[in-house]
């Protein structure tokens, strides 16, 4: 399954919204009636963190201002107010096959 | 405090071996899938393999398949992996993934000759 990722870069002024959409070449909906999409930030210097699980549940202890949203193989992850530590690397990623990451999304502040 | 500590990276000649490690702690290290995944400098995350709770199924990159393997020792909370027939394209920072949820810090593996 491939993974893209658009943009492949954003510039956000603090305090505005961001967007990052994610299309999976097939659907991500497993017959247990769950969609295996995630979305993780890779800060500068660290490691990967998961931010959202299964389309649009917030992993523990990630700011609602981060959402996630879609169906089949059309995802979004949506940032309602940048911040200057939401900076970084933005990938999704997919297990319903193995697993595959699209190419990440670089978000920086203006 | 959920941890994972990877080891065993370094400099390796193209054609040789390597043998990654990682411990977990803070959890209970047998009651989760377990997966590698790389990164090369400057570029995206790649997915190795993974492994079930049990050992009882692998996975793997078509990549890496008949050169690397995947294992687990439960008893010492332990993951790992044998890297046979390195190739420069191989080279990576190596991280250790609990499930989805949780990573190590990784350890770098070069590949040159």
């Amino acid at each position: 399954i491939v993974m893209t990722q658009t943009p492949l870069s954003l510039s956000v002024t603090p305090g505005q919204p961001a967007s990052i959409s994610c299309k999976s070449s097939q659907s991500l909906l497993y017959s247990d009636g769950k969609t295996y999409l995630y979305w993780y930030l890779q800060k500068p210097g660290q490691s990967p963190q998961l931010l959202i699980y299964e389309v649009s549940n917030r992993f523990s202890g990630v700011p609602d201002r981060f959402s996630g949203s879609g169906s089949g193989t059309d995802f979004t992850l949506k940032i309602s107010r940048v911040e200057a530590e939401d900076v970084g690397v933005y990938y999704c990623m997919q297990s319903i096959q193995l697993r595959t990451f699209g190419q990440g999304t670089k978000v920086e502040i203006k | 405090e959920v941890q994972l500590v990877e080891s065993g990276g370094g400099l390796v000649q193209p054609g040789g071996s390597l043998r990654l490690s990682c411990e977990g702690s803070g959890f209970t290290f047998r009651n989760y899938w377990m997966s590698w995944v790389r990164q090369a400098p400057g570029k995206g995350l790649e997915w190795v393999a993974n492994i079930k709770q049990d050992g009882s199924e692998t996975y793997y990159v078509d990549s890496v398949k008949g050169r690397f393997t995947i294992s687990r020792d439960n008893a010492k909370n332990s993951l790992y992996l044998q890297m046979n027939s390195l190739r420069v394209e191989d080279t990576a920072l190596y991280y250790c993934a609990r499930g989805f949820s949780r990573w190590g810090q990784g350890t770098l593996v070069t590949v040159s000759s």
